[in-house]
């Protein structure tokens, strides 16, 4: 257990759809950050949160926003599905380490029929 | 545009072989590099890391990695690799002091054969 919670663990959705993955940061944590995995894009940085606010962001489609909650923990929605949504979904987090201390979570599947 | 290179996508190789993969960036500036690897159905784990200092980096399960500034490069070797190395390995670079996103190449899947 790397101390970095995902859930669920695995989403089997249609076409159209709208979901929420969900990531627990390791305690102390203020960074939280999403991370796409697929076969043909390999790892894409998708959005960084920091304490609430974002403060980064990548390859993040206009169908899909996050936000990060007071207690840290955050919440990333993908909307109107496609196909090629499927894929392995990482959230990391970080201290002030920066990425001394990032740590990865299990990952969500989502996979969209 | 800037990117990191991981030259090759799948090495298979014996027990006992010495294993050496690639990775190349194209940032310029100062830059922050590791190596993550992860085994089948877990989560990413980071193996090493370089930040400054001595460019020959020592990580967990005896993996190494050199880093070498002139041809922007962060290759990792381990002298003799076991059946439990078979994995997928990721060189990822954080290029930027203000965040701490990482760019991440398309990963090495290694193979180890008993």
């Amino acid at each position: 257990d790397s101390g970095v919670t995902q859930t669920p663990k695995h989403l089997i959705t249609a076409t159209g759809q709208r979901v929420t993955l969900r990531c627990s940061p390791r305690s102390g944590d203020l960074s939280v950050y999403w991370y796409q995995q697929s076969l043909d894009q390999g790892l894409q940085f998708l959005i960084q949160y920091y304490n609430g606010e974002e403060r980064a962001k990548g390859n993040i489609l206009e169908r899909f926003s996050a936000q990060q909650f007071p207690d840290l923990h955050s919440e990333l929605n993908l909307s109107s599905l496609e196909l090629g949504d499927s894929a392995l979904y990482f959230c990391a987090s970080s201290g002030d380490r920066g990425p001394d201390g990032y740590t990865f979570g299990s990952g969500t599947r989502l996979t969209v029929v | 545009a800037q990117s990191v290179s991981q030259h090759n996508h799948h090495v298979i190789l014996s027990e006992a072989a010495s294993l050496e993969l690639g990775c190349n960036y194209s940032y310029g500036g100062t830059v922050n590099l590791f190596w993550y690897v992860q085994y089948p159905g877990q989560h990413l784990q980071l193996l090493l890391k370089y930040f400054s200092g001595d460019p020959l980096v020592k990580g967990i399960k005896g993996f190494e990695a050199e880093f070498i500034k002139s041809k922007f490069s962060f290759n990792l070797r381990k002298p003799s690799v076991q059946w439990s190395d078979t994995a997928e390995y990721f060189c990822a670079v954080n290029a930027n002091s203000n965040d701490y996103k990482l760019s991440f190449g398309a990963g090495t899947t290694v193979t180890v054969r008993a």
